[in-house]
């Protein structure tokens, strides 16, 4: 069955360090998301990727990059972790006939000491 | 600019009684979608429905239906005999065709169903 994995699953880092986070899809989607969820806020949409070397930035993308090198890996990576960076992060994937539903990983617990 | 308000925090009830969660939604977009996602305790995001702006027919899926009315910007969501697996955060979330594909979410409501 198609899905998409996020890892690692949890992670403890130190203020300043580099972090990446990844995540892979095995529906074939063209599109790719990252999402952070923190309490009172839902999910806000950190980048997002259309295509193999198109990457966007999304409503709280500073200190964050991603890059698309294939179709089915869009890795975040955090340059310099910061204590507000302390999150859960969610990957997410659409495509195909249904190009609107977004279908999301299991999350990544990230927490930045 | 895409705006979703849940308004209600956290609903608890008790098994076997109807639960509804309120969606408003706000966009200039004439066409655009809407969705629910389900959170359970384990963390994962559940799909469970998605409603585009030209089907205003409301649906009915086992205990789960939906509510959708343009004229008041609402996508209420309804489970009807809860039950304790229920006990979940349920987000609305909505994408407009000038953001093509991009999700916004409200902030949840969670659902407490004590037995």
């Amino acid at each position: 069955d198609a899905e998409i994995t996020q890892s690692p699953r949890h992670k403890i880092t130190e203020t300043g360090r580099q972090v990446t986070l990844a995540c892979h899809q095995t529906w074939n989607h063209n599109n790719m998301f990252w999402y952070r969820q923190d309490l009172g806020h839902g999910l806000r949409l950190i980048h997002y990727s259309y295509g193999v070397q198109d990457t966007n930035k999304g409503e709280v993308s500073d200190g964050y990059s991603v890059s698309r090198s294939n179709t089915e890996d869009l890795p975040l990576t955090l340059e310099s972790a910061a204590s507000s960076q302390t999150s859960v992060y969610f990957c997410a994937s659409s495509g195909g006939s249904d190009g609107y539903t977004q279908y999301f990983g299991p999350g990544t617990r990230l927490t930045v000491l | 600019a895409q705006k979703v308000t849940q308004a209600q925090t956290e609903i608890s009830v008790v098994e076997k009684e109807d639960v509804t969660l309120d969606c408003v939604y706000e966009t200039r977009d004439t066409t655009y979608y809407l969705f629910w996602y389900k959170q359970p305790p384990s963390g994962e995001l559940v799909f469970l429905i998605r409603r585009n702006s030209f089907d205003e027919q409301n649906e009915i899926s086992g205990r789960y239906s939906w509510n959708f009315q343009k004229s008041t910007s609402s996508f209420n969501f309804t489970i009807t005999a809860s039950q304790v697996v229920d006990s979940a955060v349920y987000f609305c979330a909505l994408s407009a065709t000038d953001s093509w594909g991009k999700l916004q979410f409200g902030a949840g409501t969670q659902v407490v169903v004590t037995p």
